[in-house]
């Protein structure tokens, strides 16, 4: 089975930098997904990571340690729009998903 | 084709009633994914697709549920005999697999459903 945990809620400041971390333990890994959720909207996919390391996209980079069993997303520039439910989810033919964390961005 | 999309978007029923939801995917996606979502929670898997075959369903997922994909094209996800606890957004997501490709899920808008 899979077991993936994130923290429940972060807050920041218009403009700074945070990092989610994600710690999975699975039974199969083929990749690890990060995906964003606006309430009462569906997730939209941010970033992929199959190999150890940084994966960088705009204002948002990824990084994973499969011998750790360990993944961050970090948000930078943060605008108030990035407030959002952000989930880490590790493929093993199909996603299974954290609980996501909730991010607040204060003006 | 512009995405994944799902029907109804809404529903309510009284517990005891059976409800289905209908899921069209992104024409050229051979993968359909059905997952639960309820308030606080990250997506929960029910099953999945590869075309028409159903190659796994979760082991928490009672009997009175079951999903079809006739033709490898569209899929229905029945739940019979409803009940309070099945209150929740089901998300039907579809992906393209094979080779070397990713997986990347595409999540339709979700069906909720309340069940009073």
């Amino acid at each position: 089975g899979q077991n993936i945990d994130q923290p429940t809620e972060m807050t920041a400041t218009e403009g700074a930098i945070v990092q989610i971390n994600c710690t999975y333990q699975t039974s199969g890994f083929n990749g690890l997904f990060w995906y964003q959720q606006h309430a009462g909207e569906a997730p939209t996919f941010l970033s992929y990571n199959v190999l150890d390391g940084l994966e960088e996209k705009g204002r948002f980079s990824s990084f994973l340690s499969r011998s750790k069993g360990y993944s961050y997303l970090l948000l930078k520039e943060l605008q108030m729009k990035d407030s959002a439910s952000y989930l880490c989810a590790v493929s093993n033919y199909k996603l299974s998903f954290g609980a996501g964390t909730t991010v607040t961005v204060r003006a | 084709d512009t995405g994944v999309s799902q029907d109804p978007r809404h529903k309510i029923t009284k517990r005891g009633q059976n409800v289905t939801f209908r899921c069209d995917p992104i024409s050229e996606h051979n993968r359909l994914y059905w997952y639960r979502q309820t308030l606080g929670q990250g997506p929960e898997f029910l099953t999945y697709f590869q075309n028409e075959a159903q190659l796994e369903k979760s082991r928490l997922l009672s009997d009175r549920f079951s999903a079809e994909r006739p033709k490898g094209s569209f899929s229905t996800l029945e739940i019979q005999r409803t009940e309070q606890g099945d209150s929740a957004m089901y998300l039907c997501a579809s992906s393209l697999e094979g080779g070397d490709y990713t997986g990347e899920l595409f999540f339709g808008e979700g069906s909720r459903l309340t069940v009073l």
